[in-house]
């Protein structure tokens, strides 16, 4: 499984957009890259998931260059509410136990401080 | 559409004990996974049940133990607990579908005296 490498953590101010970016340089390639938020004593909750270029959808961005050796997560207009920490994770789903979800490997992930 | 269950929220425990920890996957996922959180560490992987069988086993000794009922619902153990034990211990599901998100519980908080 491919390890990740994000910064550990990023501040903003209310209104801006935030883009998180992650280094995943042994992707393999059956790897997908998805993005967890998560809040203080609450489990991580699913952002957005990607294989290449680029994935919208009602909370966020992912964009994938062409080598997917890094990815890149974009939060638009953030909030207080968006305050959290954002996982990357790159791994395959076990197509080959007919779908089932893979074990998820998290990195220590980026600490996001949204300020008004 | 309820979402992923643990039960309990919170437990003490004492050193030596053991802990079975539950938790009901979303209607319909058939795997369930189990991630140990603790401040130092992060989030760990246990281990990944699917149709009862465990799939995948994360770096973990033997006192960590889990298993998968036939209407998914999955419990771990951990017997003879280390003050180090104590963690944010987490558990989700996902449909029986490839490349598909995994839904997490709000997790039981495990703390061992």
């Amino acid at each position: 499984l491919a390890k990740t490498t994000q910064p550990i953590s990023m501040d903003s101010y209310e209104g801006q957009e935030v883009n998180i970016t992650c280094s995943h340089n042994n992707i393999a390639t059956n790897d997908y890259i998805t993005w967890y938020q998560q809040f203080p004593s609450q489990g991580p909750r699913f952002i957005i998931q990607g294989y290449k270029t680029k994935v919208t959808n009602e909370v966020a961005s992912l964009f994938i260059p062409a080598d997917r050796k890094s990815s890149t997560l974009s939060l638009p207009r953030v909030s207080l509410s968006d305050t959290a920490v954002y996982y990357c994770l790159v791994g395959g789903m076990s197509r080959d136990y007919g779908g089932s979800q893979g074990n998820l490997i998290f990195g220590k992930g980026t600490k996001l401080s949204v300020k008004p | 559409k309820a979402g992923v269950t643990q039960t309990p929220r919170y437990l003490i425990k004492t050193r030596g004990q053991q802990v079975t920890l539950s938790c009901s996957p979303i209607s319909g996922h058939r795997s369930v996974s189990w991630y140990q959180q603790t401040p130092g560490q992060g989030l760990q992987f246990l281990f990944e049940y699917f149709s009862e069988t465990q799939r995948n086993k994360g770096n973990f000794p033997g006192r960590f133990s889990g298993r998968q009922f036939s209407n998914s619902r999955s419990e771990m153990n951990v017997s003879t607990l280390e003050l180090g034990d104590s963690a944010l211990y987490l558990c989700a599901s996902s449909p029986s579908t490839v490349n598909t998100e995994a839904f997490f519980g709000q997790g039981t908080r495990l703390t061992v005296v």
